[in-house]
């Protein structure tokens, strides 16, 4: 079956420092990879998705890239905000979508 | 722009009593998914429909829970003689998965029903 494989948290960042979070996967047939990111208070949120080998996904600043090789979808930022702090969890699927535990990000000023 | 919405947004019960969430999908979505979340893990699947049909059931789903969407629109999700272990978030989402057009599909997430079993 499906599984995701996420880099334990928490993290702490200062502000404008660079960020990853990686995320590995094992998985049957061709599924879809994609970031969610779950701010304080509020429900789950699609930030970014790739849907096949070498797509890059990107949303306010964040980039993801499908490596098959390597069975990862690290997702990356520049120089993070505090506004940045939450909960990422990777994910994969076609129709069902398997997540990984999450981490959780905090950024300090 | 109205987006998933879940009712109730909390709910404790006693041990044994039974409970039913509804789950409201954006408007044109003709997939509808539930997953339930535990404190510190991700989402784990349940259970999805299309339009009204009910396409696949996670092992997770014991003969406890069962989920229906009777018109297509709506779906509840019941729980009954519940346990303290189905004491968890409730979340649900859907998609407009497009005839004719394979992949994966966004899922939009509901704000969630938090179940406590007492």
């Amino acid at each position: 079956g499906n599984s995701v494989t996420q880099m334990e948290g928490p993290v702490t960042l200062s502000e404008e420092a660079f960020l990853t979070i990686n995320c590995t996967y094992t998985a049957t047939g061709y599924p879809s990879l994609f970031w969610y990111v779950q701010y304080p208070g509020e429900g789950l949120q699609l930030l970014l998705k790739a849907t096949k080998a070498d797509d890059k996904g990107s949303n306010k600043g964040f980039e993801a890239t499908y490596r098959k090789e390597t069975t990862s979808f690290h997702l990356e930022k520049g120089s993070v905000q505090v506004s940045d702090s939450a909960v990422y969890f990777c994910a994969l699927g076609v129709e069902k979508l398997t997540f990984g535990t999450g981490t959780r990000l905090t950024i300090i000023p | 722009d109205t987006g998933v919405s879940q009712n109730p947004r909390h709910k404790i019960t006693k041990r044994g009593q039974n409970v039913t969430f509804r789950c409201d999908p954006i408007s044109e979505h003709n997939r509808l998914y539930w997953y339930r979340q535990t404190l510190g893990q991700g989402p784990e699947f349940l259970t999805y429909f299309q339009n009204e049909a009910q396409l696949e059931k996670s092992r997770l789903l014991s003969d406890r829970f069962s989920a229906e969407r009777p018109k297509g629109s709506f779906s509840t999700l019941e729980i009954q003689r519940t346990e303290q272990g189905d004491s968890a978030m409730y979340l649900c989402a859907s998609s407009l998965a497009r005839i004719g057009l394979a992949g994966a599909y966004e899922q939009y997430f509901g704000p969630g029903t938090r179940l406590t079993v007492t």
